[in-house]
This record gives structure tokens, sequence and C-alpha cells, in this order.
């Protein structure tokens, strides 16, 4: 099955720096890439996705991109904000409507 | 609105007793998913199905089981309740083949 790794499990940043956020994955089957915040005692909601047929997306100060050749996808964070702190997951799935494989999470701590 | 509920938010039971967990979607979304989430896990896959009497197996299905007999429910069974099975559990639907929406979650704590 696929297997997530994320890196680093914790990320201090100062704020208005910026935060990258780094996971590999094992299936090269896998096609979609979702991207979840998830804060404290609170639901994952997803912030940002990518599909296999691109290469980078973008969203205001997030970003995501995606090496299809490497497996591996990151997060881009610019100008963080206080707001930005929560735990941050990665995830993959294959063709269809699988269940999401997640990595195990990025805690973000943004320093005033 | 359209949304996803769970109840009960937070639940306590004893080892060995049967416990189910409801998860309701009023997005019509064919797609119904659980996982469980665990310090040092992240979250992972229990059990999902792709619309009405369609059920699958998951990373994580040992000791549990789901039944879909109408697209806008999925609960999960606990058939026989395990200290490991103390969990925060979330229940998800989508649409379409992938964006999935997750509901508030339901704490379960089995002493």
């Amino acid at each position: 099955g696929e297997n997530v790794e994320q890196h680093p499990s914790t990320l201090s940043v100062q704020e208005g720096d910026s935060a990258v956020i780094k996971c590999t994955y094992s299936d090269s089957a896998s096609n979609y890439f979702p991207w979840y915040k998830q804060e404290l005692g609170k639901r994952p909601q997803l912030i940002i996705d990518i599909r296999s047929n691109v290469g980078e997306k973008k969203d205001q100060r997030i970003a995501v991109t995606l090496n299809k050749t490497a497996k591996h996808f990151s997060l881009h964070i610019t100008e963080t904000q206080p707001e930005d702190s929560a735990v941050y997951f990665c995830a993959a799935s294959g063709g269809g409507a699988d269940g999401l494989t997640f990595g195990k999470g990025t805690h973000l701590i943004i320093q005033p | 609105d359209a949304e996803i509920t769970q109840s009960p938010r937070h639940k306590i039971t004893e080892t060995g007793r049967q416990v189910t967990l409801a998860c309701h979607q009023t997005w019509n979304h064919n797609n119904m998913f659980w996982y469980r989430q665990d310090l040092g896990h992240g979250l992972r896959l229990i059990h999902y199905s792709y619309g009405v009497h369609d059920t699958n197996k998951g990373e994580v299905s040992d000791g549990y089981s789901v039944s879909r007999s109408n697209t806008e429910d999925l609960p999960l069974t606990l058939e026989s309740a395990a200290s490991s099975q103390t969990s925060v559990y979330f229940c998800a639907s989508s649409l379409t083949s992938h964006e999935q929406f997750f509901g508030p979650g339901t704490r379960l704590t089995v002493l």
C-alpha cells in the first residue's frame, strides 16, 4: 500500500518568513495530493490540493509543488502570520474514490 | 446548509462493550470514510464506502465494521471495544473522486 513520509515534524518560523513542509510518497499510481490544516481540537480542513497532471498550484500565500519523478510534494507558505500556527498534514491517494493515506503531520509554530 | 455531523462528540465506554459512532452528511455525497487519529500516527483509514450497500476495508479495519443502508449515513461499530481503540474518530465524505470534507470528530475513551 501507499506510504507517505512528512518532514519536519515541528517547524518554527518567525512571523513574516516562509515555511516549507515536504512529503514523499511510495506508490507511483497515486495521483491526488491534498494538504490539510488542523487547529487544536478541530477537524482537518482542506487548504490546497494538486493532481498528478499539474506541477505547481498557488492560492494566495499558499503553494504546492509536485515532482512525480522523485515522488515528492511540498507545501509553501509565504509571509506567515500567527493564524498559520497549526498542524499540517499531507496526504496521497490513487485513482477513483480511494481513502487518503496521510503523513504524520507537521506542527507549524509562528514566532511573533 | 449542507454539512457533515458526528455523534456523540465524546464517549467513554468499557472494554468489551459494543459501541457505534454515527456519521451523517447532507451533501448527498456517494463516498464516505472513517479515519482514526492518534498522536504519532496522523490519520489512518478504517473503512470506506462508495455508495449504498458498498463497504471496503482500510489500513486499520480490524475490530471495526460499517454498513451503508442509505446515502447520508455511515455508522462505525466497534464490536468489542479495546483500550487500543481509544482515539479520535473522524468521518469524511466526498462527491468527486478526491476532495474529502471532514466531520467534527468523536473522542472515544475505552476504559
